[in-house]
């Protein structure tokens, strides 16, 4: 059972369309993070929030973290062909980290 | 800066057989982790530490055991490999449980006969 759903699972977009992707739980969780990976590397680090309703944003990117802290959303605007990765949820409860399965962006130039 | 160094990044062991996979950090953080990804099941926490002499079970610790002797130094031991066990490994490190500062090393890639 997964903790954290994430969608879509897929997503193939033309440049500069906007997209948002989704992680949802039924659990309330201290904090929530978001990352991009890329083939053959690990996660890095987007966004940490901490606060229900906290909204970041980071250049064309804003994070979204819900008001009972147990979903977030993360929106791009504009998308560029460097978007392309492996977006994924992660949610902190009790010292224990749980990861969505992740959402595949192509962004097509 | 080095941030997070797992080695070694590839290995092929046979069922049965031990290894230790390294992680190395030197950002002077406390909390440190391991996570194994496989295809369709995302990210799963195996063990981590909130400090030196310090250590847990995560979502899936079955066969798997780990020390913190130092601040830096977080292994991973595979007791007696089984094909299950194949999949990418990731070290990380935070400055605290919450996920400041989080980072991740690039992965070791096992495979077991």
């Amino acid at each position: 059972t997964q903790l954290l759903e994430q969608s879509p699972q897929f997503l193939s977009i033309q440049e500069g369309e906007n997209l948002t992707v989704y992680c949802n739980s039924s659990s309330v969780f201290s904090s929530l993070q978001w990352y991009r990976q890329e083939p053959g590397e690990g996660p890095v680090l987007l966004v940490t929030v901490v606060t229900g309703g906290e909204v970041k944003k980071l250049k064309r990117l804003t994070f979204q973290f819900g008001d009972a802290r147990k979903d977030s959303s993360l929106h791009i605007t504009a998308a560029q062909p460097g978007d392309t990765g492996l977006y994924l949820c992660a949610g902190a409860t009790g010292n224990q980290f749980y990861f969505g399965t992740g959402t595949s962006l192509t962004v097509i130039p | 800066n080095a941030g997070v160094t797992q080695t070694p990044k590839f290995q092929v062991l046979k069922t049965g057989q031990s290894m230790t996979l390294q992680c190395a950090q030197d950002m002077n953080h406390e909390y440190m982790s391991w996570y194994r990804q496989d295809p369709g099941m995302g990210l799963r926490l195996i063990h981590y530490s909130v400090g030196a002499g310090i250590t847990d079970q995560g979502e899936v610790p079955n066969g798997y055991n780990v020390s913190r002797s130092t601040t830096e130094d977080f292994p991973l031991r595979l007791l007696s490999a089984a094909p299950s066990q194949t999949s990418v490994y990731f070290c990380a490190s935070s400055l605290d449980p919450l996920g400041m500062s989080q980072h991740f090393g690039d992965g070791t890639r096992l495979s077991i006969l």
